[in-house]
């Protein structure tokens, strides 16, 4: 069965503080698909970034990096420089395959992340 | 704005009365998938449909069904309800079946049950 653990609960930092999210992931399938969604205060989940599993370089995206290891099954998530803006819940998902040609996302239980000014 | 829409927002009922919740996918996507967030069980994949049909099922409860119309909209009725019902519901779409594909989330409907 799919698995994705996010260990970290709540963060606090304060504002241009660097903060890593933390997310490990359980499969058996050897093609699969990460993802990182933002849910901000207004309830919206925002897609963020899709990995899949062959591609294990790391990306950054302005303030935003993913590093990808598939020897720890590991997808964490770094916000550089954090801003107000960047509080909202964050979760990390993976694709499972449900059968009759369905993915499913199997998603963590979030992260919750509070930048204080 | 993703470009899937749901309506309505917010959503008030009492405990044993029936709601349906309607989305709308982006255009030119097929697939609609439907996810429960509730504060115990997190986010939860409900059902998935590929133009029309049904595809997979997860943690949906026989009180609740779904449905994709021709034009690709979908419903989700919710009936005799319960007070654990009450969460968060979103929609999601994507283009077709592969797991390469990225589900673009609907600003979802919060139900409350009382």
């Amino acid at each position: 069965a799919q698995k994705v653990t996010q260990a970290q609960t709540e963060i606090s930092v304060v504002e241009k503080e660097d903060v890593t999210l933390d997310c490990v992931y359980e499969t058996r399938d050897t093609t699969y698909y990460l993802f990182w969604y933002k849910q901000p205060p207004s309830g919206e989940l925002v897609f963020l970034i899709r990995r899949n599993s062959f591609d294990e370089q790391n990306e950054i995206s302005g303030r935003y990096s993913w590093n990808f290891q598939k020897s720890t099954s590991s997808f964490n998530f770094t916000i550089t420089a954090s801003q107000v803006v960047d509080s909202a819940v964050y979760f990390c998902a993976l694709t499972a395959y449900s059968g009759a040609g369905s993915y499913q996302l199997t998603f963590g239980k979030g992260t919750k992340l509070s930048v204080i000014p | 704005d993703s470009g899937v829409t749901q309506t309505p927002k917010h959503l008030i009922t009492a405990t044993g009365q029936r709601v349906t919740l309607r989305c709308s996918p982006r255009s030119g996507d097929l697939s609609v998938y439907w996810y429960q967030q509730s504060l115990d069980q997190g986010l939860q994949f409900l059902i998935h449909y590929y133009n029309g049909e049904e595809r997979a099922k997860g943690n949906i409860l026989e009180r609740f069904s779904a449905q994709q119309f021709p034009d690709l909209h979908s419903e989700l009725n919710l009936s005799s309800l319960e007070l654990g019902d009450s969460a968060l519901y979103f929609c999601a779409s994507s283009v077709g079946l592969a797991g390469t594909e990225t589900q673009y989330f609907g600003p979802g409907t919060r139900l409350l049950v009382l």
